[in-house]
């Protein structure tokens, strides 16, 4: 068990439909991070946020959208789902963003397990 | 912008063959690199990583060395086992202009028995 909670870990909709995933971060990290995981593309990085605040911005599709809440943890919302959208959907959680605030410059990501989104 | 170029796979090796994953990276200033392993039906996890030149990530037999003038960081291991077999991924880790990871494409690793 990594310490990154994600859920649900599987999930199969219609397109068109709209989905919320969520993410707990590891005890301790203010840093969370969104990516997708297709059979063709790899690894891709959607969105980060630090401490409630969106820190980067990725391949983000404008029907994807994304918060952290104060007690940390995040969710990423997908909209208008395609067939394309089908894939895993990765969370990973990291201390820290800046200097001076635990970064030691070796910015470790802690993934949990992903949740697998089918939309037929 | 910034890079990671890793070798296609997928690598099939007997079990105890040497392993070599290459790993190159384009990047502004000085990042820190990694490898992360994916098992199958898990999330990614760190393997190992370096963050200045010349230093050597190792962990699980597995050694990589933050080659600067070649920007590289290629993955070895000298016997691999069946249990390797998974997705290994180089990543690097950059603040300038942004804090941000990079990840390449995965390789893929099938080791036979």
């Amino acid at each position: 068990d990594s310490g990154v909670t994600q859920t649900p870990k599987h999930l199969i909709t219609a397109t068109g439909q709209r989905v919320t995933l969520r993410c707990s971060p590891r005890s301790g990290d203010l840093s969370v991070y969104w990516y997708q995981q297709s059979l063709d593309q790899g690894l891709q990085f959607l969105i980060q946020y630090y401490n409630g605040e969106e820190r980067a911005k990725g391949n983000i599709l404008e029907r994807f959208s994304a918060q952290q809440f104060p007690d940390l943890h995040s969710e990423l919302n997908l909209s208008s789902l395609e067939l394309g959208d089908s894939a895993l959907y990765f969370c990973a959680s990291s201390v820290a963003n800046a200097p001076g605030q635990g970064f030691s410059g070796a910015n470790v990501l802690t993934f949990g397990a992903g949740s697998r989104l089918t939309v037929l | 912008g910034d890079s990671v170029t890793q070798m296609e796979g997928p690598v099939t090796l007997s079990e105890e063959a040497c392993l070599t994953i290459n790993c190159t990276y384009t990047a502004t200033g000085y990042p820190s690199l990694f490898w992360y392993v994916q098992y199958p039906g898990e999330g990614l996890q760190l393997l190992l990583k370096a963050t200045k030149a010349d230093d050597k990530g190792s962990n699980k037999g597995f050694e990589a060395t933050y080659r600067k003038e070649t920007t590289s960081f290629h993955l070895e291991k000298g016997s691999v086992q069946v249990s390797d077999s998974a997705v290994y991924f180089c990543a690097l880790f950059t603040y300038t202009g942004g804090f941000k990871t990079i990840f390449g494409a995965g390789t893929r690793l099938f080791v036979k028995a």
